[in-house]
């Protein structure tokens, strides 16, 4: 099976870094993504990582180490709109397609 | 807007009941996924459909069951409701092959609350 831990909570100040950590366990490894949620919203897409190294999104970048079996998420000139979870998650398994989450990390932005 | 559309958005209904809830992918997604969110289990995938067929189970009940149909909409049915099935119930679409299949677009959820 699956399993993903990263922390539960992160407070950083507006314009600040933050970086978002995500460990994982997997029968079989397919790539890590990374999802924010708002409150009350639905989970939305941000990053993906297949090999290792850092994919750059804007001010959005995720990390992989396939051999330390972690990836973290980097979110840089943080801003209100970012206060959310943020969610890695690992394909289900070979030739499986849903996702494993991970519990979340709620990310609060302070001014 | 990711294009997925869900319906209804709120849902109340008491113990012992059935309901069924309503997923349009995004045009051109021929895969549904369907994931339960609560606060003590965080997100849960359910099953997958792949244009029609069903591909993969996740932790899916037994009361619970689905399908999707040839215009490639899905309903998640469930059945015999108990109070600790109230959740947040999403349903995703994602492209066809390679790194896009990676990528899952989320509806905006159906809000079950079952009393």
């Amino acid at each position: 099976g699956q399993s993903l831990e990263q922390p539960s909570e992160v407070t950083a100040v507006e314009g600040a870094i933050v970086q978002i950590n995500c460990t994982y366990q997997t029968s079989g490894f397919y790539g890590l993504s990374w999802y924010q949620q708002h409150d009350g919203g639905a989970p939305t897409f941000l990053s993906y990582n297949a090999l290792d190294g850092l994919e750059e999104t804007g001010r959005f970048s995720s990390f992989l180490s396939r051999s330390d079996s972690y990836g973290y998420l980097l979110l840089q000139e943080l801003q209100m709109k970012d206060s959310a979870s943020y969610f890695c998650a690992v394909r289900e398994g070979e030739g499986r397609r849903a996702l494993t989450f991970g519990s979340g990390t709620r990310l609060q932005v302070q001014p | 807007d990711s294009g997925v559309t869900q319906t209804p958005k709120h849902l109340i209904t008491a113990t012992g009941q059935r309901v069924t809830l309503r997923c349009s992918p995004r045009s051109g997604d021929l895969s549904v996924y369907w994931y339960q969110q609560s606060l003590d289990q965080g997100l849960q995938f359910l099953i997958q459909y792949y244009n029609g067929e069903e591909r993969a189970k996740g932790n899916i009940l037994e009361r619970f069951s689905a399908q999707q149909f040839p215009d490639l909409h899905s309903e998640l049915n469930l059945s015999s409701l108990e109070l600790g099935d109230s959740a947040l119930y999403f349903c995703a679409s994602s492209p066809r092959g390679g790194r896009a299949s990676y990528e899952q677009y989320f509806g905006p959820g159906t809000r079950l609350t079952v009393t």
